[in-house]
């Protein structure tokens, strides 16, 4: 199996820029997705193949790329922000999913 | 719209199985994936397993192997997650979710709380 690599924690203060980073060696082969997820809510995906944006989700979300690593950003963060991210990728069947071990945000 | 419909909270002995139903409606069931993901309390989430529909065939995390069976009903448009050998660990969150591909996953259900507790 493989891992994917999240920092812990991030707090920022709302209009700040969040940005959360998750490594793995599936990368840059396996497409990276994001999903924010709530206390008591369902996760919901935020960004597909390293930087696309599903419908509703607000533009402050953005993915990037580079090597083994991709970034979650969030730009001018609201209040509603605060979550737990997970990022996600699969195996290099493509086969498996795996999760990264979520990062927290903190809005201050 | 798309909806996956689980169904509710269950209490559990150690040792006893547990079977979660995943109810899809507002797009053709047999030609997407029903993935099952847990959070148990504190932890982040972890993917159980995944079934195709269309032709019933299953792939489970390697920590699931053995314990986990996934099945569906394709006349009911209906997935089941079946866990045995259930521990106090088995404490969590399961939720079904849905996708065109092993990855990513674009609807959720709205999760079963499934509590194992002597």
């Amino acid at each position: 199996s493989y891992e994917l690599t999240q920092s812990p924690s991030v707090s920022v203060s709302p209009g700040q820029t969040a940005t959360i980073t998750c490594s793995g060696d599936a990368f840059p082969n396996q497409f990276a997705y994001w999903y924010q997820k709530k206390p008591g809510q369902a996760p919901v995906l935020i960004i597909y193949r390293v930087t696309q944006r599903p419908s509703g989700i607000p533009q402050r979300f953005s993915g990037s790329g580079s090597g083994t690593t991709v970034t979650l950003t969030i730009s001018g963060v609201e209040v509603e922000d605060e979550a737990d991210y997970y990022c996600q990728s699969a195996d290099s069947s493509g086969t498996y999913p795996v999760f990264g071990a979520g990062t927290k945000v903190t809005v201050l | 719209q798309v909806q996956l419909v689980q169904s509710g909270a269950e209490v559990k002995k150690p040792g006893a199985s547990v079977k979660v139903s995943c109810k899809a409606s507002g797009y053709a069931f047999a030609g997407y994936y029903i993935h099952w993901v847990r959070q148990a309390p504190g932890q982040g989430l972890e993917w159980v397993g995944h079934i195709f529909p269309n032709s019933g065939a299953t792939h489970y995390a390697q920590n699931f192997q053995g314990r986990v069976t996934l099945t569906r009903d394709t006349s009911i448009d209906t997935a089941y997650m079946e866990m045995t050998g259930l521990r106090s660990d088995d404490t969590a969150v399961y939720y079904c979710a849905r996708g065109d591909s092993p990855v990513p996953f674009d609807h959720w259900g709205q999760g079963t709380l499934v509590t194992v507790s002597s």
